[in-house]
């Protein structure tokens, strides 16, 4: 079964609007964090945002949040004020387990965001 | 600079060649990983190393081969690939094991001709 659901394969938006980034998991551990990674056409993965299963309030980096809805098991990535910068393939992952042991980093397939001027 | 690199970032080989990717960190992390990234597929992890000790081995054909021979410094080494294995190669490094975020490298992006 799919650990992770990212159901928008692309994306269109508009210069300077905001975009929501949809992200579903599915895990039984009561221990787990999500991340997003951006990936530019270089190739690199970069870290955007973290949230741990038990934060009580949602993740924020800049132009970053993260809409955590843990009873849906969502993790939706909000950009606010896109840039034509943030065009770049978005991954949502999940690591299960407690911090210390064999955990897994498990990725979605990926959203390709692409901002119009 | 960032603090992951892949050399070569572009490969192609035949089906019968034999080559080496290579991922040097410089963060001082303990722990190394490869990815392969395919066309409309997740990110599948292949390797787990910690302290230059394998703890992960996801199932990967014995055509791929990683060595890491101290903490910074981690190869995958290919031979008679198929052209399946036609992929971008990610390496990654974290503190420890499965611990912090993940850094990447920028890839190498294998053709198996």
């Amino acid at each position: 079964a799919q650990k992770i659901t990212q159901t928008q394969p692309g994306m269109f938006v508009q210069e300077k609007e905001a975009v929501t980034l949809d992200c579903t998991y599915d895990t039984s551990d009561p221990s787990y964090g999500l991340f997003w990674y951006k990936q530019p056409s270089s190739g690199e993965m970069i870290f955007l945002i973290y949230q741990g299963s038990y934060d009580q309030q949602n993740a924020t980096e800049g132009r970053y949040s993260l809409n955590f809805q843990k009873a849906r098991k969502s993790a939706n990535l909000v950009i606010s004020a896109s840039q034509l910068g943030d065009s770049a393939m978005y991954f949502c992952a999940m690591r299960e387990g407690p911090v210390q042991g064999a955990q897994k980093l498990v990725f979605g397939q990926g959203t390709r965001l692409t901002i119009n001027p | 600079e960032t603090g992951v690199t892949q050399t070569p970032r572009h490969l192609v080989m035949g089906m019968t060649n034999k080559k080496s990717l290579k991922c040097e960190q410089h963060l001082g992390h303990n722990a190394m990983y490869w990815y392969k990234q395919s066309a409309k597929k997740p990110l599948e992890l292949m390797f787990v190393y910690s302290l230059e000790e394998r703890v992960e081995n996801n199932s990967v054909p014995s055509r791929f081969s990683p060595e890491c021979p101290n903490s910074s410094h981690l190869f995958l080494h290919l031979h008679t690939l198929q052209p399946e294995d036609s992929a971008l190669y990610l390496c990654a490094s974290s503190q420890e094991v499965w611990t912090g975020e993940l850094f990447f490298g920028e890839g190498s992006r294998l053709t198996v001709l």
